[in-house]
């Protein structure tokens, strides 16, 4: 079992519909990034959080440390979202001063006009 | 701004060629990585450094080696590249400790027939 699952793994949404990501990991983590792909390759850091709640414009994290449970939504969805985004955690006691993170393997999203 | 250059965006190589992949950044990140991307396997990292001349084994790094012989400059050899080396690989920096975001190039799509 992957330290960190995502779901779901593909997603297809009307444009302005509210969208939630999942992701759940299973080992103790210090910090948790949502990245974002978009077609091409390029990835972006969108967030990184280790409690509570951040919100950037539309996008929103939240994380549940208890429950090792962490959800992007994305609000007013628009064609241009369409990206794959990834989960990934920087485990607890990583070596070299928390350099390593785990990664997902993504949330393939597409907004449809 | 942030700027990770990946030299090529597609590459192809035949079996049994030294393939060099080179990441330049201009921002004086002490660390960079070297991360493999495969379909439902996700990011995994490959080799990092958080120093000229030092370097660290990721989780794969059988079959590649690292050279970073200036700050700015990390390199991806394969030694003798193989066909499941086939593979998209990112380059990121990270400026300091493990609670900074990664920054990521565009990466390359690297075929090997």
């Amino acid at each position: 079992k992957n330290e960190v699952e995502q779901s779901p793994q593909n997603l297809t949404a009307q444009e302005g519909e509210f969208i939630t990501i999942n992701c759940s990991y299973s080992v103790g983590i210090s910090a948790l990034h949502w990245l974002q792909q978009h077609p091409g390759g390029g990835i972006v850091s969108l967030f990184m959080l280790s409690s509570g709640k951040k919100k950037h414009g539309r996008l929103i994290a939240t994380i549940n440390i208890q429950e090792k449970h962490s959800s992007l939504h994305i609000t007013a969805s628009h064609p241009r979202d369409s990206a794959v985004y990834i989960c990934a955690v920087r485990p607890w006691g990583t070596r070299n001063a928390g350099n390593m993170l785990t990664f997902g393997g993504g949330t393939r999203l597409m907004v449809k006009p | 701004d942030v700027k990770v250059t990946q030299s090529s965006r597609y590459l192809v190589k035949r079996t049994g060629e030294k393939v060099f992949l080179e990441c330049v950044q201009d921002m004086d990140h002490e660390n960079m990585f070297w991360y493999r991307q495969d379909p439902g396997l996700g990011l995994r990292l490959i080799y990092f450094s958080y120093d000229v001349k030092m370097k660290e084994k990721g989780d794969i790094p059988e079959g590649y080696s690292v050279s970073r012989e200036k700050k700015e400059r990390f390199s991806l050899i394969l030694e003798s590249a193989s066909t499941n080396q086939t593979s998209m690989y990112l380059c990121a920096t990270r400026n300091g400790g493990g609670g900074q975001p990664q920054h990521f190039g565009d990466g390359t799509r690297l075929s090997i027939l």
